[in-house]
C-alpha cells in the first residue's frame, strides 16, 4: 500500500528561527500533497494543498509567508515554518494519494517553539 | 465551505459489543467521498473505511461498516465485536473532487474490558 514518510517526528526550535518538515511518498508519485495542523484533542485543520511544480494553495486564514510550502518533486513536499513563535507549536500532518490509490497520512511532526 | 459534524465527543463501549458513531455533513456537491479515520495515541491517522457517494451500497471492512444516507447527508460508522485496540479518536472526513479532506471534530472511543 501507499506509504507516506514524514520527518522529523519531533522538533524543538527557538523562537524566531525556521524549521522545515518533510513529507515523502515512498512508493508512489504524488502530484498533490496536503498539510494539516492539529491542536491537542482537536480535529485536523487543512492548511494548504501542495502542488508539484506550482504554488501551493492556502486555506483562508493561513499565512502563506509564515508557512512556506515547496513541492519540488513528485515524491517530496516540504513545509517550512518561518520565524517560528510559541503559538506555532502544534502537531503537523501531511497526506498524499488520490481517490483511486487511497489517501495515506504521514506520522506527524510535533513542533515545539521555545 | 464544507462542514462535517460529529455530535458525540466521547463514547464508550464494552468489549465485544457494538457501537455506532455518528457523522453528518453539509455539501452541495453530488460527487464526493466519505471516510472514517482512526487516530490512536500514536497519532498516526489510519484509514478505517471509505465510501463513494455515487455508490448506494454501504461499505464494509471486516468489523467496520457504514450506514450511508445520501439524502440525509449522514454517514455513521458501526463497529461490531469491539476490541481494546479500537480505543482511539475517530474522525469522519469528507473529500470533494479537489481531493481536499475536511474533518469532523472527532469522537473519542473507549473500549472497556
Amino acid at each position: 500500500g501507499a506509504v507516506v514518510s514524514q520527518h522529523p517526528s519531533r522538533v524543538i526550535c527557538k523562537s524566531g528561527t525556521s524549521v522545515k518538515i518533510e513529507c515523502r511518498s515512498l512508493d508512489f508519485q504524488a502530484t498533490t500533497m496536503f498539510w494539516y495542523r492539529q491542536f491537542p484533542k482537536k480535529s485536523l485543520m487543512l492548511m494548504a494543498t501542495s502542488n508539484e511544480g506550482s504554488k501551493a494553495t492556502y486555506e483562508q486564514g493561513v499565512e502563506k509567508d509564515k508557512f512556506l510550502i515547496n513541492h519540488a518533486s513528485l515524491t517530496l513536499s516540504t513545509l517550512t515554518v518561518t520565524s517560528a513563535h510559541p503559538e506555532d507549536s502544534s502537531f503537523y500532518i501531511c497526506s498524499a494519494g488520490d481517490s483511486n490509490y487511497g489517501y495515506t497520512f504521514g506520522s506527524g511532526t510535533r513542533l515545539t517553539v521555545v | 465551505a464544507q462542514t462535517v459534524t460529529q455530535s458525540q465527543p466521547e463514547m464508550s463501549v464494552q468489549e465485544a459489543e457494538t457501537v455506532t458513531l455518528s457523522c453528518t455533513y453539509d455539501t452541495s456537491e453530488n460527487n464526493y467521498y466519505l471516510f472514517w479515520y482512526k487516530q490512536p495515541p500514536s497519532r498516526q491517522m489510519i484509514l478505517v473505511i471509505r465510501q463513494e457517494a455515487y455508490k448506494q451500497q454501504n461499505a464494509t471492512e471486516n468489523r467496520f461498516s457504514v450506514n450511508f444516507q445520501k439524502a440525509a447527508k449522514s454517514f455513521s460508522l458501526k463497529i461490531s465485536d469491539s476490541q481494546l485496540g479500537d480505543t482511539a479518536m475517530y474522525f469522519c472526513a469528507f473529500m470533494k473532487t479537489r481531493n481536499q479532506f475536511y474533518f469532523g471534530t472527532g469522537t473519542s472511543l473507549t473500549v472497556i474490558p
